[in-house]
């Protein structure tokens, strides 16, 4: 069982267009991260979000966590090709990290 | 990923023998997470250790595999009798594991993973 999905799995945009990517669960995390892993590399957290209802915004980047606390969003504003990996969402609950399966974005020039 | 080293960075095993993969935490950071990942998936956890001790398994397979974290030196991720479906890129994390309010952040940061292929 699936305890975070992610959508979409696959996304494909060109230069300048805006994004939102969503992370979904039934459980109540009481923490959630978000991450960006480029290939052959690991992921780079982005950013942790604690409360329900949270906003972050970094540069281009918004991330919310919902107010239940179950789910969570990133939405890139005039995406970039440098914008181009796979973004993880990873969920704490009881001490332990559950991640999603990811969305790969490319971003066309 | 700053910190977290884990090496060798790409091993080719063949069928049969052992892999070891060695990661080192951030400074300061005492807890070590292990995932694996297949090629455009999501991470897998496998398993969750302090120092010394292991504290969550649920995701290592019941054979062949198996985790240390000792006092002194790196954590290892050990697979005997590697078969070709161990192929995978196998990531280690960190975390300080700060109290922050009445929440516990579980922020981890990631090495850049060691790429085990088995032929």
């Amino acid at each position: 069982t699936q305890l975070l999905e992610q959508s979409p799995q696959f996304l494909s945009i060109q230069e300048g267009e805006n994004l939102t990517v969503y992370c979904n669960s039934s459980s109540v995390f009481s923490s959630l991260q978000w991450y960006r892993q480029e290939p052959g590399e690991g992921p780079v957290l982005l950013v942790t979000v604690v409360t329900g209802g949270e906003v972050k915004k970094l540069k281009r980047l918004t991330f919310q966590f919902g107010d239940a606390r179950k789910d969570s969003s990133l939405h890139i504003t005039a995406a970039q090709p440098g914008d181009t990996g796979l973004y993880l969402c990873a969920g704490v609950r009881a001490g332990k990290s559950t991640f999603g399966d990811g969305t790969t974005l490319t971003v066309k020039p | 990923n700053a910190g977290v080293m884990q090496n060798p960075r790409h091993l080719v095993r063949r069928r049969g023998q052992e892999a070891r993969l060695r990661c080192s935490p951030m400074k300061g950071h005492s807890h070590v997470y292990w995932y694996r990942q297949l090629p455009e998936e999501g991470l897998k956890f496998m398993v969750y250790l302090q120092k010394e001790n292991i504290i969550d398994e649920s995701g290592m397979p019941k054979e062949r595999f198996s985790a240390e974290f000792p006092k002194e030196g790196p954590s290892i991720l050990r697979i005997q009798q590697v078969v070709r479906g161990d192929s995978a890129a196998y990531f280690c994390a960190s975390s300080p594991w700060v109290l922050a309010g009445e929440s516990r952040t579980d922020t981890q940061y990631f090495g850049p993973g060691t790429r085990l292929t088995v032929l």
